[in-house]
């Protein structure tokens, strides 16, 4: 298994620029999500899925869409590229049961510079 | 709201030495607490869990222990080892109906080991 994959690895933007950021996982995982992390802040929460079809929004939601069209793939978009979302995303996935608390799984993470 | 609050850094140790990184928490629920570890360049894994309280997570020579009365959850090792230099991540999830999701990190720890 080729786990949790994200690409690219590096992207730099210019501000008002659009892109999105590719998202796949090949262990049938219900659950995904998308993280940014910053310095000094950890890891936030941008958007999740717990299924094909089915997306909400996590704590940093504005300037982000997604899509889940695929139990397989959860991509990013981000609609007009700002300064502030200079960052590294990372990507995630688990088994989703009810009751359940499964790991998580991580991609290696895209690092985006917003010029 | 939920909160992880996580000692901060960095933590430079020598080989050996015994390594502790307090983590205490905020919850509206009970949480189940996750220490994840981040090694340069990747994306970040589980390095042990508790789903209640008084359960000790372990893994790898890392222990923690699950403690509601102070709401906390601190990482310990007796003896660190080069290889353990990362950056270190208390994470908490309250779960769902839907299961696993929604995790809150702290900040992180950089942990460097000296030889």
């Amino acid at each position: 298994n080729a786990g949790v994959t994200q690409t690219p690895k590096f992207q730099v933007l210019k501000t008002g620029q659009s892109m999105t950021l590719q998202c796949a996982q090949d262990m049938n995982h219900e659950y995904m999500s998308w993280y940014r992390q910053d310095p000094g802040m950890g890891l936030r929460l941008i958007h999740y899925s717990v299924g094909a079809g089915i997306t909400d929004q996590g704590e940093v939601p504005n300037g982000y869409n997604v899509s889940r069209s695929t139990t397989e793939d959860f991509p990013l978009r981000l609609l007009s590229a700002a300064p502030s979302q200079t960052s590294v995303y990372f990507c995630a996935s688990s088994y989703s049961a009810v009751g359940g608390l499964g790991e998580q799984f991580f991609g290696p993470g895209t690092r985006l510079t917003v010029l | 709201g939920n909160s992880v609050t996580q000692m901060e850094g960095p933590v430079t140790l020598s080989e050996e030495a015994f390594l502790t990184i307090n983590c205490t928490y905020t919850a509206t629920g009970y949480p189940s607490l996750f220490w994840y570890v981040q090694y340069p360049g990747e994306g970040l894994q589980l390095l042990l869990k508790a789903t209640k309280a008084d359960d000790k997570g372990s893994n790898k020579g890392f222990e923690a222990t699950y403690r509601k009365e102070t709401t906390s959850f601190h990482l310990e090792k007796g003896s660190v080892q080069v290889s353990d230099s990362a950056v270190y991540f208390c994470a908490l999830s309250l779960g769902s109906n839907f299961g696993n999701e929604k995790l809150t990190f702290g900040t992180g720890t950089r942990l460097t080991i000296i030889p």
